[in-house]
């Protein structure tokens, strides 16, 4: 099975808060865990990635916890800023493989 | 460097029409993907070509759909005849062996609309 299941839907985070992001997955042969993140009018960009060997993953204020045994996976926004604003894909991929299979998006609005 | 590149960024066509989007990867990249974008279905993978050869169509969704990568530096999607259900964002994403695995790259976007 190669579903990707990602919530919630939507978010809405008052400024400062932390935004969660959560994902799960089925297929164990995943061993790539990207997150993305998509403006409205653009295409979707890299924002943070993971490997299974590893259980968290930080860069600035974003993180990406990993827990291999409940395959699941989340992404932790601290200190949420309006300009976080934007829709947040999860996605994976196995192997040398560079096919990705997304979640369906979470929509996340940070109040000013 | 200039990103991948689609055309048209907007297409609104009739039922029946022929359609076609373009893609000009990131020069360099060898692996050049075509992904569709709507509301209940988010980002389904239509077709991944390796070196200008179609790996994996297994996502298009039918024979009104067709993919081409004449060359490194060139993609074409084409649906024939259009239909209604058609119209979505379609995005056209590239990678390179001197990239990390999973990191694709995408362009802006055709969104595609069927009357």
């Amino acid at each position: 099975q190669q579903q990707v299941k990602q919530s919630p839907q939507s978010l809405i985070v008052q400024k400062g808060g932390i935004s969660i992001i959560n994902c799960a997955y089925e297929n164990t042969a995943f061993d790539y865990f990207p997150w993305y993140q998509q403006f409205p009018g653009k295409g979707p960009a890299l924002l943070i990635a993971i490997r299974p060997d590893v259980s968290e993953k930080k860069e600035g204020r974003f993180t990406i916890s990993f827990n291999k045994s409940a395959k699941q996976f989340s992404l932790h926004i601290m200190d949420s800023q309006p300009g976080d604003s934007a829709t947040y894909f999860c996605a994976a991929s196995k192997g040398s493989a560079r096919q990705l299979t997304f979640g369906s998006g979470t929509q996340l609005t940070v109040l000013p | 460097d200039a990103g991948v590149i689609q055309s048209p960024r907007h297409e609104v066509t009739e039922m029946g029409q022929e359609v076609t989007l373009r893609c000009k990867p990131i020069s360099g990249h060898n692996s050049l993907f075509w992904y569709r974008q709507t509301m209940m279905r988010g980002l389904e993978l239509l077709i991944y070509f390796n070196n200008n050869v179609p790996i994996d169509d297994s996502g298009m969704p039918e024979d009104r759909f067709s993919a081409k990568m004449p060359n490194a530096s060139f993609s074409t999607l084409k649906i024939q005849p259009s239909e209604p259900r058609d119209s979505a964002v379609y995005f056209c994403a590239s990678s390179g062996q001197g990239t990390n695995t999973g990191e694709l790259f995408f362009g802006e976007g055709s969104r595609l609309t069927v009357l």
